[in-house]
């Protein structure tokens, strides 16, 4: 059974400074996926990684696999009140299913 | 032009009631699921079709039945509502392939 355990699950970020959210998995995937979530929202899609050392970025966040240690480390540059949310990684698993993380709440405090 | 759509937001109801959640998707995708999010926004998937198949059907109370109509269609009824079935319910679909899911805006599923 795949299981995918992220770190830390909370997360105080001061503004202007660098962190990152880690994501372990169990058994080996083709593919990984960051979300976002808002409170009372839906997910968002952020970013797809396919390949060892696949790495995508999109403004302050930057992610990156590592299908050899079976990792994936989402990269948040001089953090900004507006990321504040819950992150969530989902590794996929035979062709449709998805098992994800329990998310990493996010909070940039000033 | 909403891409996957759930209806109704917000379902408040007593136990033992039945229940439906309806949810569409107009992307073309030919797999849609449906995910429970517990109040720890803990999110574990429920059920999956693939062109009107079921493909995913995980340890799920035999209260919770799935249905699609069509492959823009699943449709989640809940009978013999139980107090822990208060969650936020999730529609999503995707294309075969690696492409992300796509998820509705979820039910918000509150049990009196």
């Amino acid at each position: 059974e795949l299981k995918v355990e992220q770190n830390p699950l909370f997360l105080s970020m001061q503004e202007e400074k660098n962190y990152t959210i880690y994501c372990n998995y169990s058994t080996t995937s083709d593919r990984l996926y960051w979300y976002r979530q808002d409170p009372g929202k839906s997910l968002e899609s952020l970013f797809v990684l396919l390949s060892n050392g696949a790495v995508k970025q999109e403004g302050r966040l930057m992610a990156s696999l590592d299908t050899k240690a079976r990792l994936s480390t989402l990269h948040i540059t001089a953090a900004v009140h507006d990321l504040s949310a819950t992150y969530f990684c989902a590794v996929g698993e035979g062709s449709y299913q998805l098992t994800f993380g329990k998310g990493t709440k996010l909070s940039v405090i000033p | 032009d909403t891409a996957v759509s759930q209806t109704p937001k917000y379902l408040v109801t007593q136990m033992g009631n039945d229940k439906s959640i309806k949810c569409e998707q107009n992307l073309g995708h030919d797999t849609m699921y449906w995910y429970k999010q517990d109040s720890k926004k803990f999110l574990k998937i429920m059920f999956s079709y693939n062109n009107k198949e079921l493909i995913i059907n995980e340890t799920v109370p035999n209260r919770f039945s799935p249905k699609s109509p069509d492959k823009a269609h699943l449709n989640l009824h809940i009978n013999s509502l139980e107090l822990g079935d208060s969650a936020v319910y999730f529609c999503a679909s995707s294309d075969r392939g690696h492409q992300p899911q796509h998820f509705g805006d979820g039910t918000r599923l509150s049990i009196l």
